[in-house]
């Protein structure tokens, strides 16, 4: 079974704080993502990274930044976090083997910045 | 530009009742379709998708190029349908994938 893991399930952070949120996936996935859900809005890809060290702006990058050193990993970094970042944020990964692969979810982390 | 609308953030049906669940895409060419499912406090995980024409847990969705739209359907809803709902399309080779809204559908008992 595909198992996506992130770290920190609940986080209160204050505005302007830097914050990391941490993923890791024991499938061996090229492909790794990071959404955010928000309610009425759906599922929005904020990066996405498809190898070691490779990343790509998703549909809302402004205010974050991703790290991938490890394959296994994949980092979403708030530089200076603000209020309108509180939100639910989601990591995914995906093999590149095949066509619309299944992408695979972690439980969440619920960010809330006071 | 390419995109997935669900028109119903909410829907709401009795136990037992049909339940359709509306998807329209905007893509040029033949699309590859999920559905995406959230159970309350569990994470989000794929329903069925387009190529397989399976039914998984009674639900089916038929794309219909005409109409542009990957409904999801289920002839008699349970209370365990519960769950928040995603249809969604592959972009870029299909590596990334772009979500509709959402919608939440409740079975009332």
């Amino acid at each position: 079974d595909v198992k996506v893991t992130q770290s920190s399930r609940y986080l209160v952070k204050r505005t302007g704080e830097k914050v990391f949120l941490e993923c890791v996936q024991d499938m061996d996935h090229e492909n790794m993502f990071w959404y955010r859900q928000d309610p009425g809005l759906g599922l929005r890809l904020i990066y996405f990274s498809y190898d070691v060290k490779m990343k790509e702006k998703g549909d809302i990058p402004e205010g974050y930044s991703v790290s991938r050193e490890k394959k296994e990993r994949f980092s979403l970094i708030l530089e200076s976090a603000s209020t309108n970042q509180t939100s639910m944020y989601l990591c995914a990964s995906s093999s590149t083997q095949g066509f619309g692969n299944t992408i695979y979810f972690g439980e969440g982390s619920w960010l809330t910045v006071v | 530009a390419q995109r997935v609308t669900q028109p119903e953030k909410l829907l709401s049906v009795f136990k037992g009742a049909p339940v359709e669940l509306k998807c329209n895409y905007s893509y040029s060419g033949s699309p590859e379709l999920f559905w995406y499912v959230q159970y309350s406090r569990q994470r989000l995980q794929l329903l069925l998708r387009h190529i397989s024409r399976e039914s998984i847990k009674g639900f089916t969705a038929d794309l219909n190029k005409g109409e542009t739209s990957f409904h999801l359907k289920k002839p008699f809803a349970q209370e365990e349908d519960s769950a928040m709902y995603y249809c969604a399309l592959p972009l870029q080779g299909a590596q990334k994938l772009v979500f509709g809204q959402g919608t939440r559908l409740t079975i009332n008992p």
